[in-house]
């Protein structure tokens, strides 16, 4: 079985703070991945970022960058200098080549001007 | 473009009756999935399919059926048997194998009185 923790649930940072959300996983599978996703107020879930198990480089992309650890079983995110527009719920969640995703409980994140 | 369409975004039904929440997609996806979103709750996963013709209960099935007769269609009913069916509910899809994130569509949100 999956299982994904985000033991953070609601962030609130002041415009340009940078902000780390959190995410431990645990899963029996030797290949999975593992994704973030942005739940702006429209609703619909915007896909982020995709890794897998055995690529450990982390990424860097604009403001976000991403820290995975295998060693801790840790997915963490990063966003740099936050803007209002970053202000979404954000789902960390993993699964194997054929299997579906499991989600964590989400990171309110608000930023305020 | 590509993608998914529930519809409708709102709905409102009575308590006790069933009504069905519609999910296409035309990303030529094998595999459908059906995710409930309560605040705090994160996504749980109602029920998927792989393939046509075949779908699986998920983590909170109960009170729920779906078909999938068209490879591009999966249909969910909310039937009366659903204690508590107030919620959002989201479609996603995705290719099979390799561990591809999903695409999810853009939610509908049902409210029951």
């Amino acid at each position: 079985a999956q299982k994904v923790t985000q033991a953070q649930t609601e962030i609130s940072v002041v415009e340009k703070e940078d902000v780390t959300l959190d995410c431990v996983y645990e899963t029996r599978d030797t290949t999975y991945y593992l994704f973030w996703y942005k739940q702006p107020p429209s609703g619909e879930l915007v896909f982020l970022i995709r890794r897998n198990s055995f690529d450990e480089q982390n990424e860097i992309s604009g403001r976000y960058s991403w820290n995975f650890q295998k060693s801790t079983s840790s997915f963490n995110f990063t966003i740099t200098a936050s803007q209002v527009v970053d202000s979404a719920v954000y789902f960390c969640g993993t699964g194997g080549a054929n299997s579906k995703l499991t989600f964590g409980k989400g990171i309110t994140l608000s930023v305020r001007p | 473009d590509g993608g998914i369409t529930q519809s409708p975004k709102y709905l409102f039904r009575k308590e006790g009756q069933n009504v069905t929440l519609s999910c296409e997609q035309n990303l030529n996806h094998d595999a459908m999935y059906w995710y409930r979103q309560d605040p705090g709750q994160g996504l749980r996963l109602i029920y998927y399919s792989q393939i046509v013709n075949d779908f699986q209960k998920g983590d909170i099935a109960e009170g729920y059926s779906v078909s999938r007769e068209k490879k591009e269609s999966f249909p969910l009913t909310v039937t009366s048997a659903q204690k508590n069916p107030t919620a959002f509910y989201l479609c996603a899809s995705s290719p099979q194998g390799r561990g591809y994130g999903y695409t999810f569509g853009s939610g509908t949100r049902l409210t029951v009185v």
